[in-house]
């Protein structure tokens, strides 16, 4: 049962458009949820993340949406830029907004074109 | 960021054989450490929650006399995949929190049981 799901496993997108990644979960004891990023041979790095309290919340490049109603969030990445080509995974967490016990989606591989 | 350094990268053995994984966290204390295991195409799951000091949590259907988990101080813990047979060979991967909030995780370990 993939409680966290990522159902686009790679996108490409030109360099300075926005790049979008989805996640859908099924558990709506879900309070906390996080984006990783993962280059090759390395571990996930976290990126940004969003309580359940919110619906947006923003950091530089990056902005995440959360959808509770419709169990959908959304990772945005504007502009895009080559060294954002990486391995992007949602994960989520239902601890109290924290981010112990992590479910993971399988990931989205992102490639940002010239 | 804090680092988690994790060794070997990779490893291959022979099945019945035990593989060793290490996990320290170089600049910070973890008093919390998670193991999770990847099976290709699939997400990182979580086997198992390891406190400095104490036994291990052990996820649903993770053997726990089969993967040993060691915290013996707050910068490191082991992971211990003992009589490793061919369907053990995945990717495991350590992170290490301190206050719950972020996770910081290990590079990996490709394991290939022959």
């Amino acid at each position: 049962d993939q409680q966290v799901k990522q159902n686009s496993p790679s996108l490409s997108v030109q360099e300075g458009r926005i790049s979008i990644l989805n996640c859908d979960y099924t558990n709506s004891m879900f309070d906390y949820f996080l984006w990783y990023k993962k280059y090759p041979a390395e571990g996930p790095t976290f990126l940004i993340s969003i309580s359940s309290i919110k619906d947006k919340n923003e950091d530089g490049r990056f902005t995440v949406f959360l959808n509770k109603s419709a169990k959908h969030l959304s990772l945005h990445i504007v502009p895009s830029q080559p060294g954002d080509s990486a391995v992007y995974f949602c994960a989520a967490s239902a601890q109290g907004g924290t981010a112990s016990k992590l479910t993971f989606g399988t990931g989205t591989r992102l490639q940002v074109t010239l | 960021g804090a680092v988690v350094s994790q060794h070997p990268s990779w490893v291959i053995c022979k099945s019945g054989t035990s593989v060793k994984i290490e996990c320290r966290s170089l600049d910070f204390q973890a008093t919390t450490m998670f193991w999770y295991r990847q099976f290709p195409k699939q997400s990182l799951m979580l086997m198992a929650t390891s406190n400095e000091g104490s036994k291990a949590t052990y996820e649903q259907g993770v053997e726990k006399d089969k993967f040993l988990i060691n915290h013996a101080s707050l910068t490191l813990s082991t992971l211990t995949v003992t009589s490793a047979h061919p369907e053990d060979s995945s990717f495991y991967i350590c992170s290490a929190s301190t206050a719950y909030e972020k996770l910081f995780f290990g590079s990996g370990t490709q394991l290939s049981v022959l």
